[in-house]
């Protein structure tokens, strides 16, 4: 089955503790990007990557970075979180950019306290 | 700068009643345009896509989208809602060659009532 699987589904965690959020397919595409999603706000892109070793940034990396190892990978690393990246997160791919469909992970929803 | 315009942050419609969602673009050259469905806890899943062709366009779950280039509209619609259509719907807009970036709506929150 095709899909998009992030972990952890739910995350709660301190001002200032390191965290990760993973995210993998298993459709070898070669697009991926990070979304946060908040209220009134819709979704926004952190980071995007075309491809392994490809990254850039997105409409709101501040506080954020990603890395592309390998295809199927691509986690989101917040070094050192704040009460005001507290929101609904969700990973995506897609086989092109802007004219593909894009399929996206069941979210991963962080609060920072 | 691309951008989309769902003016309806909430509607509440009638099971069994007629529904469109507005979705208005601006983009610079010949845009893709999708609907995607956010059910509670999930995801979001693409409801239908348009890029040319017949400016109608069917979708899953019986939805349609009606493209106008005139008024760069990209309106959703379905005859008879469901209980199970409640949900958020997003709009987005995106292009083709080289890297192009999605833009997503603010979405517009689905209501069904009995």
């Amino acid at each position: 089955e095709a899909q998009v699987t992030q972990n952890p589904r739910y995350l709660i965690t301190v001002t200032g503790k390191k965290l990760t959020v993973t995210c993998s397919q298993n459709m070898n595409h070669e697009y991926m990007s990070w979304y946060r999603q908040d209220p009134g706000l819709g979704l926004r892109q952190i980071y995007y990557s075309m491809n392994v070793e490809a990254t850039d940034k997105g409409d709101v990396p501040e506080g954020y970075k990603v890395s592309r190892k390998e295809k199927r990978n691509f986690p989101l690393i917040l070094e050192s979180p704040s009460p005001n990246q507290t929101s609904l997160y969700f990973c995506a791919s897609s086989s092109q950019t802007g004219s593909t469909e894009a399929f996206f992970g069941q979210g991963t929803r962080l609060t920072v306290v | 700068a691309q951008s989309v315009t769902q003016p309806d942050i909430h509607i509440t419609v009638s099971e069994g009643a007629s529904l469109e969602l507005r979705c208005n673009y601006s983009y610079g050259a010949t845009p893709y345009l999708f609907w995607y469905v956010q059910s509670p806890g999930q995801g979001l899943q693409l409801l239908l896509k348009y890029f040319s062709g017949d400016t109608l366009v069917q979708g899953i779950k019986g939805f349609e989208a009606e493209f106008k280039r005139s008024q760069s509209s990209f309106n959703l619609r379905k005859p008879s809602v469901h209980w199970s259509d409640a949900a958020e719907y997003f709009c987005a807009v995106g292009g083709a060659g080289g890297y192009q970036k999605v833009t997503f709506g603010t979405g517009t929150k689905l209501q069904v009532i009995p």
